[in-house]
């Protein structure tokens, strides 16, 4: 399978424990997004890397969410002492260099505090 | 700030019936694209529309945009099952950040 993949699918965690998700991306795609999607919305842009350099964060990002992308490959999102407000669905995106190309976006991960 | 909005946000039709999704949007950009989401997977990319004017079709469906009117629209011909699903549209903010609009659930019914 050459798509992109996220790893868990699912994750229920306790409010205050810290979560970090997986996402390798399209072995070509030097781009790659994070999303956040919950229910009846469209996604939520949270931050962008081309290749390893993390390049655009969005304002609403709280400092509790790190994203990585060591060598320019896969991709991490930790969220520290999560919060029921992060329960969602985060979704990664990976495209080829170019403005104008399409993302191809992963299952998600769907994330549940209780 | 770039505002994206999807109407209907929900649309039951009947099989064999034509119906229009629209997605107007607040401040000026030159990229535009529709993707589709069946419940509980990822989301595919439909259309990418580049410039005033631009119209593209796949199937059923047909996108095209209004850079002017900062209007887009997503054409059903002819509604079949299969094409049961949420659509989006997204707007591009920037290089990189895409603002999408909250989607439409269309129910088609047999």
């Amino acid at each position: 399978d050459t798509g992109v993949s996220q790893d868990p699918r699912h994750k229920i965690t306790k409010r205050g424990q810290n979560v970090t998700f997986r996402c390798d991306p399209i072995s070509e795609h030097n781009r790659l997004y994070w999303y956040r999607q919950t229910l009846g919305q469209g996604p939520e842009f949270l931050t962008y890397f081309q290749n390893e350099a993390q390049l655009e964060k969005s304002r609403l990002l709280s400092n509790r969410f790190s994203a990585e992308r060591p060598k320019g490959s896969f991709s991490t999102l930790e969220i520290q002492r999560t919060e029921q407000g992060d329960s969602a669905m985060y979704l990664c995106a990976s495209s080829l260099q170019g403005s104008s190309t399409e993302a191809f976006f992963g299952q998600g991960t769907r994330l549940t505090v209780v | 700030e770039l505002k994206v909005e999807q109407n209907p946000l929900f649309l039951s039709m009947q099989e064999g019936k034509n119906y229009t999704i629209y997605c107007n949007y607040s401040t000026t950009s030159d990229r535009l694209y529709w993707y589709r989401q069946d419940p509980g997977k990822s989301l595919e990319s439909l259309f990418v529309l580049l410039s005033n004017g631009a119209v593209k079709q796949e199937g059923r469906l047909m996108a095209s945009l209004d850079t002017k009117a900062r209007l887009s629209t997503l054409h059903i011909t002819a509604a079949v099952h299969d094409l049961s699903a949420t659509y989006f549209c997204a707007v591009a903010y920037s290089n990189y950040q895409l603002i999408w609009g909250a989607g439409t659930k269309l129910i088609i019914k047999p």
